[in-house]
């Protein structure tokens, strides 16, 4: 099955711990982006990625770090959480040739920094 | 500054009352836009991409248009299985960054 694979799904954890949460794509897709979902501000760009080594920053990269070293993982590490960055987080895969074209997202990750 | 905005926020509507959705944005150039439905504890479902005005895409029974400042997306005969929240997002010409609007709630009642 073609899909977006995010985990964990739900963690909670404590300021300064750091985390990794991790995405895998099954499609072969050029294209991942990660996102923070946050009532009454919609989806947020964090970072992308057009290929493998390739990654550019979005909306709101601070306290937020990625890598893609092999084509269907893109993991985001927070090095250091804090609070405000308690939110559901979404990873997504789009095939291209157009940038986000299409793109398929994850199941989410729901993060609770206290 | 580039910003896109959907109206109205929340639309309650009976099953079968046909009505319309609104995401206007303010881009320098438009690369495209794009619609998305997101159901609660989901991630967001790929709908549409429109890329210049005039253009319209269909899928059942929903279907999008889009002019120079505005995209609708038009729902005909709803079903309560349509009740989601419906993103729009707009890619400008002069990056590569996505800008997302807050969504509109839609709720079909039977």
């Amino acid at each position: 099955e073609a899909q977006v694979t995010q985990n964990p799904r739900y963690l909670i954890t404590v300021t300064g711990k750091k985390l990794t949460v991790t995405c895998s794509q099954n499609m072969n897709h050029e294209y991942m982006s990660w996102y923070r979902q946050d009532p009454g501000l919609g989806l947020r760009q964090i970072y992308y990625s057009m290929n493998v080594e390739v990654t550019d920053k979005g909306d709101v990269p601070e306290g937020y770090k990625v890598s893609r070293k092999e084509k269907r993982n893109f993991p985001l590490i927070l090095e250091s959480p804090s609070p405000n960055q308690t939110s559901l987080y979404f990873c997504a895969s789009s095939p291209g040739p157009r940038l986000w074209e299409a793109q398929y997202f994850g199941p989410g990750t729901r993060l609770t920094v206290l | 500054e580039d910003q896109v905005t959907q109206s109205p926020e929340a639309l309650r509507l009976q099953e079968g009352e046909s009505s319309s959705l609104n995401c206007s944005y303010t881009v320098s150039g438009l690369r495209g836009l794009f619609w998305y439905r997101q159901d609660p504890g989901k991630g967001p479902e790929f709908l549409f991409t429109l890329y210049s005005a005039g253009e319209e895409k269909e899928k059942e029974r929903l279907k999008a248009t889009l002019t120079k400042k505005e995209s609708f997306l038009h729902i005909t005969a709803p079903k309560p299985e349509d009740s989601a929240t419906y993103l729009c997002a707009v890619q400008a010409a002069s990056n590569y960054q996505l800008i997302w609007g807050a969504g509109t709630k839609l709720i079909i009642k039977p």
